[in-house]
C-alpha cells in the first residue's frame, strides 16, 4: 500500500478483554517497529520485526502483550487481560532495513482506550 | 542514562513569524538524531534525519542543526504557518541498537492566526 495502515482506527473495550491490533506496513519494509504513546509523551518502544522474526521485544512490559508477523508484512498485536493502563495510543511503523539514515515510515495509531 | 531533553514544552507564535525548537540529548555512542512532526490524534511525520557527521539539513521551511560535539539540536521553523501547529519531536538512534529509537517529550507548538 501507499503507506502504513493501522486497524482499527479507535478500540474501546472492557477491563479483562483481549485485543489485537493489525498493521500493514509499507510493502517490501522488512522492519516493522510496534510503540506505545501515553498522552504527553513520545513513544515507547515496545517490539521490532526484522522478517518474521522478533528480532528485540525487550519493550514488551509484560506477559500480556505479544506480537506475531508470521508471514514477514501484516503484524498483529494481542493485549490479553487489558488493564487501564494499557489506554494509549499505540503506534506502528516500518522502514526498508535498519541503517543509519533509514527513514521509518509511522502508521495513523490505533487509539486504545480500556474502561 | 540514555536521553533526550525537548525546550520548550509548548510554545505559542503568531502565523508568518521564525521560531527554534531546542534538542538535548546523552546517547552514546550515537547513530543518527530524527526531527518529527506528530499532528494531534496522528502518526508521526518525519522532516529530516542526521547522522553525526552532518551539520545542518534543511526540508522546505524546517532546518535542522546538530552539534555532535555538545549534544545540541535545534529545529528552525521559517515564516510559520497555521498547519505547523503540532507537536515536535526529537530522536535519537543509539549506535548498538538503531532501531530502538530514543524520543524526547516533543514540544507543543501553536501558531495563532
Amino acid at each position: 500500500g501507499a503507506g502504513v495502515s493501522q486497524t482499527p482506527s479507535n478500540k474501546v473495550t472492557e477491563k479483562g478483554k483481549y485485543v489485537e491490533l493489525r498493521c500493514d506496513p509499507i510493502s517490501g519494509h522488512t522492519a516493522l517497529y510496534w510503540y506505545r504513546q501515553s498522552l504527553g509523551q513520545g513513544p515507547e518502544f515496545l517490539i521490532y520485526f526484522q522478517g518474521t522474526g522478533a528480532a528485540d521485544d525487550s519493550g514488551l512490559p509484560n506477559d500480556r502483550f505479544f506480537a506475531v508477523r508470521p508471514e514477514g508484512s501484516v503484524s498483529t498485536l494481542k493485549i490479553q487481560r487489558t488493564e487501564r493502563g494499557d489506554s494509549a495510543m499505540y503506534l506502528c511503523a516500518s522502514s526498508p532495513g535498519t541503517g543509519a539514515n533509514t527513514e521509518a515510515f509511522f502508521g495513523q495509531g490505533t487509539r486504545l482506550t480500556v474502561v | 542514562k540514555n536521553q533526550v531533553e525537548q525546550s520548550p514544552q509548548s510554545l505559542i507564535i503568531l502565523e508568518g513569524k521564525n521560531c527554534t525548537l531546542q534538542c538535548n540529548y546523552t546517547v552514546s555512542p550515537f547513530s543518527n538524531l530524527r526531527w518529527y512532526k506528530q499532528d494531534t490524534g496522528r502518526g508521526p511525520v518525519s522532516l529530516t534525519i542526521m547522522t553525526f557527521s552532518e551539520n545542518t539539513k534543511s526540508n522546505g521551511r524546517y532546518t535542522a542543526t546538530l552539534d555532535a560535539d555538545t549534544k545540541q539540536s535545534s529545529l528552525h521553523i521559517t515564516a510559520s504557518q497555521l498547519s505547523d501547529s503540532a507537536s515536535y519531536i526529537c530522536v535519537v538512534s543509539h549506535l548498538d541498537s538503531n532501531y530502538q529509537l530514543i524520543w524526547g517529550a516533543g514540544t507543543k507548538l501553536i501558531i495563532k492566526p
